[in-house]
């Protein structure tokens, strides 16, 4: 079974531009979940989405934002970079939207943002 | 809202040493998942504790979850170098779907 796959894995973008990134589950999983990862603050949780539904949210700003389609891929945007939106963004997929399952990273998107 | 702490941040360990890693929440916790992320690698799952007082093991991994749900370590004995990375605990509320991911524990090995 192929793993989570996130395109791009690299990215270099200025301040105040947009970017879209991209996840797509492993085959069968319905979940996906987006986190922000920066060395000085972990993995933080960014939204969850479920059969096309966001399940969950974190604390995050509305120029982060996310969706899902039927097919389980899902996207992330975020608008208005700033440089403190530098970090590695990982997709994580799961059978279901109860965490209860495994979760499965994606390689991640790094993003760096002049 | 919900805090899972790691400590240490940082463990320097000579090969063929124990150590213990810990992990606290400042609520119950319905369960608590392990990964391991290696150094430009992803969160890599390795266990889930679900029960009161569980003790999982992996080889030289031993998994802990509190008798109150509060709290879970890994130790882990005679490190080896494939242990280097860093390892995070997460948390799970019952009524809270989101998984909190602690900072994390780096591990650093001296052969």
């Amino acid at each position: 079974k192929a793993g989570v796959t996130q395109t791009p894995r690299y990215l270099i973008k200025t301040r105040g531009q947009q970017v879209t990134l991209s996840c797509s589950p492993i085959s069968g999983h319905r979940s996906v979940s987006w986190y922000q990862q920066t060395p000085g603050q972990g993995l933080q949780f960014l939204f969850e989405y479920f059969s096309e539904t966001q399940r969950n949210k974190g604390n995050f700003p509305g120029r982060f934002s996310g969706r899902q389609f039927s097919n389980s891929r899902s996207e992330m945007n975020v608008s208005t970079l700033e440089l403190g939106d530098s970090a590695l963004y990982l997709c994580a997929s799961s059978l279901d939207w109860s965490h209860t399952d495994t979760q499965y990273f994606g390689p991640g998107t790094r993003l760096t943002v002049l | 809202g919900q805090q899972v702490m790691q400590i240490p941040q940082y463990q320097h360990v000579q090969e063929g040493e124990d150590f213990t890693t810990y992990c606290n929440s400042s609520t119950t916790l319905s369960n608590i998942q392990w990964y391991k992320q290696r150094p430009g690698g992803h969160p890599v799952f390795l266990i889930q504790l679900v029960k009161s007082g569980e003790v999982k093991k992996q080889k030289r991994l031993t998994f802990q979850f509190g008798e109150a749900k509060k709290n879970s370590s890994l130790h882990i004995t005679a490190t080896q170098t494939t242990d280097v990375g860093t390892y995070f605990c997460a948390g799970q509320k019952s009524n809270d779907y989101k998984l909190s991911f602690g900072a994390g524990t780096t591990v650093t090995v001296r052969a």
